[in-house]
């Protein structure tokens, strides 16, 4: 199993402001997952990130709001740009494992709240 | 387009009953179904999975039961406890197609009652 710190825990931030959420693994792995859960919905994958390589954004996360970087195999950041009271949500860092890597491992999350 | 639909959206169980959720999917490629459970403020955590060559699979108190034909899939928690009060995500994958995107369903929150 993987052990996901995620960073801060939870924030409430101004409009227009940006936040960057961290996440640290304790082992190294290829590929990190962003995810958005807005209150009371779904778990919305918003990019897949590689090491060395650009993150790959899902169908309505674009690059300039939600920039991603992974310097290393085990940490990644990703920063909430510009944000909004839409942006409110619960952002999750996540890493594959099990055999073929079909299993999800999850940090805690980060409870974003935009004024 | 939602691809992983799933119901009820809360549920309310007396101690010692079943809780049964329900979910139904619509892409055939899907061939790993697994279920998460999340307690407040943490992330989610797998609980259990199935693959589509099998039509249950237990573990504990917890069984998935599998319907390809209906394209459907169910979590039964046999009797539910006070501990089990979370919310709980189905979801869906394509492993041979590549990639590992899971869809998630809607979730549900279970309040076991004493």
């Amino acid at each position: 199993s993987a052990v996901i710190s995620q960073k801060p825990s939870r924030d409430i931030c101004q409009r227009g402001t940006s936040l960057t959420i961290q996440c640290q693994v304790d082992s190294q792995v290829t590929m990190m997952f962003w995810y958005r859960q807005q209150p009371g919905q779904s778990l919305t994958l918003i990019a897949t990130a590689n090491q060395g390589s650009e993150a790959t954004y899902e169908s309505g996360f674009v690059i300039d709001k939600f920039p991603i970087s992974r310097p290393n195999l085990t940490f990644s950041t990703l920063t909430v740009s510009n944000m909004s009271p839409e942006d409110s949500s619960i952002y999750l860092c996540s890493v594959e494992g099990g055999y073929g890597g079909e299993k999800l491992f999850f940090g805690s999350g980060t409870q974003l709240s935009v004024l | 387009q939602q691809q992983v639909k799933q119901s009820p959206q809360s549920l309310i169980v007396q101690k010692g009953g079943i809780s049964i959720i329900n979910c139904a999917y619509e892409n055939t490629a899907f061939d790993y179904f697994p279920w998460y459970q999340q307690f407040p403020g943490k992330g989610p955590a797998l609980l259990i999975a199935i693959r589509p060559d099998v039509s249950e699979k237990k573990e504990g108190r917890f069984t998935i039961s599998f319907n390809k034909s209906a394209k459907q899939f169910s979590l039964h928690i046999m009797d539910s406890q006070p501990g089990d009060s979370a919310t709980y995500f189905c979801a869906a994958q394509g492993l041979t197609g590549g990639g590992n995107k899971l869809t998630f369903g809607t979730g549900t929150q279970l309040k076991v009652e004493l």
